[in-house]
């Protein structure tokens, strides 16, 4: 079935540090990878994403880069600063709906 | 402020109750999806609806119906109550159907006790 497998659950940076957020998908027709942000009791929000006729993406220190080769794509984050600490989100366009990976919780320390 | 508004906020209830989640999308947007999120779990699509029709099902269960008005607000009916069906319940919407970016409400924290 369709599926999105993210790396790693938890990650932890200090602050100005680099952090990247991988995922994997099985449905090679998906086109469309969101990334959302999740802070704790907050609602997810969307915070950038890629469509599969571009490569990269990027918005000021966030950064997609999309493989539809290899079909995973990956979120980069630089000059981590400790807002940026919350729970991240990929997901994928299946056939009829998003396929959420399962979360990889940041924590950025100063 | 993502302009998708949801009610109640938080709900408590007793297992067997039935409860209804309310959901308003943002001005324009036809579509409607419903989430489920338990505790330090990943976003669990349910449904979909687009211009009042069902679009695409996930993983709802029976005990769950949803549904969209002619005023594109939608609400989600859960019956028979359980205690794992306590999670948080995120609506969110877009434009068109599932090509357009969704966004999130702030989601409806259901307890049963």
């Amino acid at each position: 079935g369709e599926n999105v497998e993210q790396h790693p659950s938890t990650l932890s940076v200090q602050e100005g540090d680099s952090a990247v957020i991988k995922c994997t998908y099985s449905d090679s027709a998906s086109n469309y990878f969101p990334w959302y942000k999740q802070e704790l009791g907050k609602r997810p929000q969307l915070i950038i994403d890629i469509r599969s006729n571009v490569g990269e993406k990027k918005d000021q220190r966030i950064a997609v880069t999309l493989n539809k080769t290899a079909k995973h794509f990956s979120l980069h984050i630089t000059e981590t600063q400790p807002e940026d600490s919350a729970v991240y989100f990929c997901a994928a366009l299946g056939t009829d709906k998003l396929i959420f990976g399962t979360g990889t919780r940041l924590q950025v320390f100063p | 402020d993502s302009g998708v508004t949801q009610t109640p906020k938080h709900l408590i209830t007793a297992t067997g109750q039935r409860v209804t989640l309310r959901c308003s999308p943002r001005s324009g947007d036809l579509s409607v999806y419903w989430y489920q999120q338990s505790l330090d779990q990943g976003l669990q699509f349910l449904i979909q609806y687009y211009n009042g029709e069902e679009r695409a099902k996930g993983n709802i269960l029976e005990r769950f119906s949803a549904q969209q008005f002619p005023d594109l607000h939608s609400e989600l009916n859960l019956s028979s109550l359980e205690l794992g069906d306590s999670a948080l319940y995120f609506c969110a919407s877009s434009v068109a159907g599932t090509l357009g970016e969704q966004y999130f409400g702030p989601g409806t924290r259901l307890t049963v006790t």
